[in-house]
């Protein structure tokens, strides 16, 4: 299976910051991923797909970057709706593998 | 728009079968343009991908669940079935149907809601 490792597990920020989440797949995925965002109680969002395709309808302040193995995701000001938990995903080969999630929470 | 929504029971007991179903609305299970699929996320953690199906006939599972899972489709009500046999209370989670684009663009960029499904006697 390929592993996905996203750092940070958890950051807190403020409104108006700008961050940067990253996901390191175990082997070379190429462009196969995709990020999701997920609220409580809520199912998963799709944010940006082919790593760095962003989803119709999702705000211009999300951007996603990488190929290979190393990839990022960046909120470039952060708005009060962006505290969530975000997902990366690969889709290169089966079976389908999400990392483990990083917790966005006000600081 | 395209929905889907998962439908089933919330409470299963230990070594019985869990089944669910997930309706299709705005789309057709029968497109070559998709793959149909399940994700489960016990409460509190990550997301597990369990498996998909593609037009209608062609299956791929998690081999962590393979040889307790099948997903099967009625083309003629577009809905796709999920069913784990044999569960344990590590089956506990909310369970997602969801769409799958195809090929080089893929992701999952429609999701159901969740049910949660509780392993209990």
């Amino acid at each position: 299976d390929i592993q996905l490792t996203q750092s940070p597990s958890f950051l807190s920020a403020s409104v108006g910051d700008r961050v940067t989440i990253t996901c390191r797949a175990s082997q070379g995925i190429s462009s196969y991923l995709a990020w999701y965002q997920q609220k409580p109680g809520k199912a998963p969002k799709l944010l940006i797909y082919a790593a760095s395709t962003l989803q119709s309808g999702v705000p211009s302040r999300f951007s996603g970057s990488g190929s290979g193995t190393e990839f990022t995701l960046t909120i470039s000001s952060l708005q009060p709706e962006d505290f969530a938990t975000y997902y990366c995903q690969q889709l290169n080969g089966y079976p389908v593998t999400f990392g483990g999630g990083t917790r966005v929470e006000i600081k | 728009q395209v929905q889907l929504q998962e439908s089933g029971p919330g409470l299963v007991k230990p070594s019985e079968t869990l089944s669910l179903t997930c309706t299709v609305s705005g789309g057709s299970v029968s497109s070559s343009s998709y793959y149909w699929g399940w994700i489960r996320q016990p409460p509190g953690k990550g997301l597990e991908w369990i498996g998909n199906i593609y037009f209608g006939v062609s299956t791929s599972y998690n081999p962590s669940l393979e040889s307790r899972v099948t997903i099967s489709v009625d083309t003629s009500k577009d809905q796709f079935s999920l069913k784990l046999s044999s569960v344990t209370a590590a089956d506990t989670a909310i369970y997602y149907c969801a769409r799958e684009v195809y090929g080089d663009y893929a992701a999952f960029d429609y999701w159901g809601q969740g049910i949660l499904v509780t392993v209990s006697s």
